[in-house]
């Protein structure tokens, strides 16, 4: 049974570019949720999504930064005109569902993002 | 406030020893979960063990138990017969029960590092 598969696992990208994560949960797993790390630090809390639907984004900053989980294929974190401190791992973890409370989130292994 | 704080940035513990790794938690829920998960220096986030507000035991998985002492809101993970393969970053996470949907929130970590 595949886990949470992120992609790529390291993204250079140059200070305006873009920057594309991919996120593809585990089989059964309709809830994605974003988080993101800065180096010895913790992980904070960016984004939550179900298919089709963000319920939750009190973590994302206000521009630049958007998220989206479609009907099909994975969820996607997009950043545009990256600047340096944009550079950090993006973690995405999934749940089966809100509902079981004492499930924990499985995450994939990151993508870390290099600023230029 | 800080949710979640872990008051050690690093820990040192000799082989074989035990090492207890400390989380003190702030909700106004009734219901809520407490996970660890474990960070080694390839980066992937593994999740240990869970402990419900409800739970009258301490949870255990193996060599890892969790210290839950409600009425203080801590919740020390402890690590019995500890392994080189243990040195790793180690993060203290809380499910709210208020929330509708099941994201974690995050403590700052602690780098535990095993001496042979």
């Amino acid at each position: 049974n595949a886990g949470v598969m992120q992609n790529p696992r390291h993204l250079v990208r140059r200070r305006g570019q873009e920057a594309r994560l991919r996120c593809s949960p585990m089989k059964g797993h309709s809830h994605v949720y974003w988080y993101r790390q800065l180096p010895e630090e913790g992980l904070k809390f960016m984004v939550y999504l179900q298919k089709e639907n963000i319920i939750d984004e009190s973590g994302m900053p206000k521009e630049r930064f958007s998220a989206e989980f479609p009907k099909e294929g994975p969820s996607i974190l997009r950043i545009q005109q990256v600047v340096r401190g944009d550079s950090a791992a993006y973690f995405c973890a999934s749940s089966p569902g809100a509902g079981q409370f004492n499930s924990p989130l499985h995450f994939g292994n990151g993508t870390r993002l290099t600023v230029t | 406030a800080q949710k979640i704080t872990q008051t050690q940035p690093g820990m040192f513990v000799q082989e074989k020893e035990a090492v207890t790794l400390d989380c003190t938690y702030d909700t106004s829920d009734q219901s809520y979960g407490l996970f660890w998960y474990k960070q080694p220096s390839s980066g992937e986030m593994i999740f240990l063990i869970y402990q419900g507000s409800y739970d009258e035991q301490n949870a255990t998985e193996g060599r890892y138990s969790l210290n839950f002492q409600k009425a203080r809101k801590s919740a020390n993970l402890v690590i019995s017969a500890s392994q080189l393969g243990d040195s790793a970053m180690y993060f203290c996470a809380m499910r709210e029960g208020g929330t509708s949907y099941g994201k974690l929130t995050f403590g700052q970590g602690t780098i535990l590092t095993v001496h042979p």
